[in-house]
């Protein structure tokens, strides 16, 4: 019973270095969510797929790219990070009957140096 | 654009006593509400949900009250212990037309005074 399942769990990139974070659940859902927390603020919706073959723009969606790849993955990329996207990024999934609202992974440290 | 805030960012209560943390929300077309919490270096938590057809709803130790009209979330813990602290987050969804969205408030640092 895995639930939402990030990976990795924490990473140092350098400026202008590429990355794909990595999520996945087992919980049959329809829609995926990627989020950044930063210091004292709320989660920031990157961007979120509605349902397999699906993705859309959040707030914050420049300097990263999504793939759907299956209705259970949902993978985020920076192509060349910046360090104003280190943060904390979580992944989401929930479904349209809204049962115990949306299951979140346990997130990614990104640092960009 | 449309936003959910919380009134009060920090709050120390007293173990055994009652908490209310403050919600507004700013979106009249939004029909879900969640309540979150998020305990040090890990994922938010799903505490309690409710839906915009209701005023009230309650869990184990926990009730959340919404009171449309002012666009007003409530999150009630009761009988405090050491293990609530932690930060709370409201979040709302708005469903459009079949993709929905969920946005957060910034979140109140609940902390339980042994």
């Amino acid at each position: 019973n895995a639930g939402v399942t990030q990976t990795p769990k924490f990473q140092v990139l350098k400026t202008g270095q590429s990355m794909t974070l990595q999520c996945a659940q087992d919980m049959n859902h329809n829609s995926m969510y990627w989020y950044r927390q930063d210091p004292g603020m709320g989660l920031r919706l990157i961007y979120y797929s509605a349902s397999e073959g699906t993705t859309d723009k959040g707030e914050v969606p420049n300097g990263y790219n999504v793939s759907r790849l299956n209705k259970r993955e949902f993978s985020l990329r920076l192509e060349s990070a910046a360090p104003s996207q280190t943060s904390v990024y979580f992944c989401a999934s929930g479904d349209r009957d809204r049962v115990y609202g949306y299951t979140f992974g346990s997130g990614t440290r990104l640092t960009v140096v | 654009g449309e936003s959910v805030g919380l009134h009060l960012p920090t709050l120390s209560v007293q173990e055994g006593d009652n908490s209310i943390i403050n919600c507004a929300y700013s979106n009249s077309a939004s029909d879900y509400f969640i309540w979150y919490k998020q305990e040090s270096g890990k994922g938010p938590q799903f505490i309690i949900d409710i839906r915009s057809n209701m005023d009230k709803r309650q869990g184990q130790r926990v009730t959340v009250l919404l009171n449309k009209t002012v666009k007003h979330l409530s999150l009630q813990i009761a009988a405090t212990q050491p293990g609530d602290s932690a930060v709370y987050f409201c979040a709302e969804a708005t469903s459009n037309f079949g993709n929905e969205k969920l946005t957060f408030g910034t979140g109140t640092r609940l902390t339980i005074i042994p």
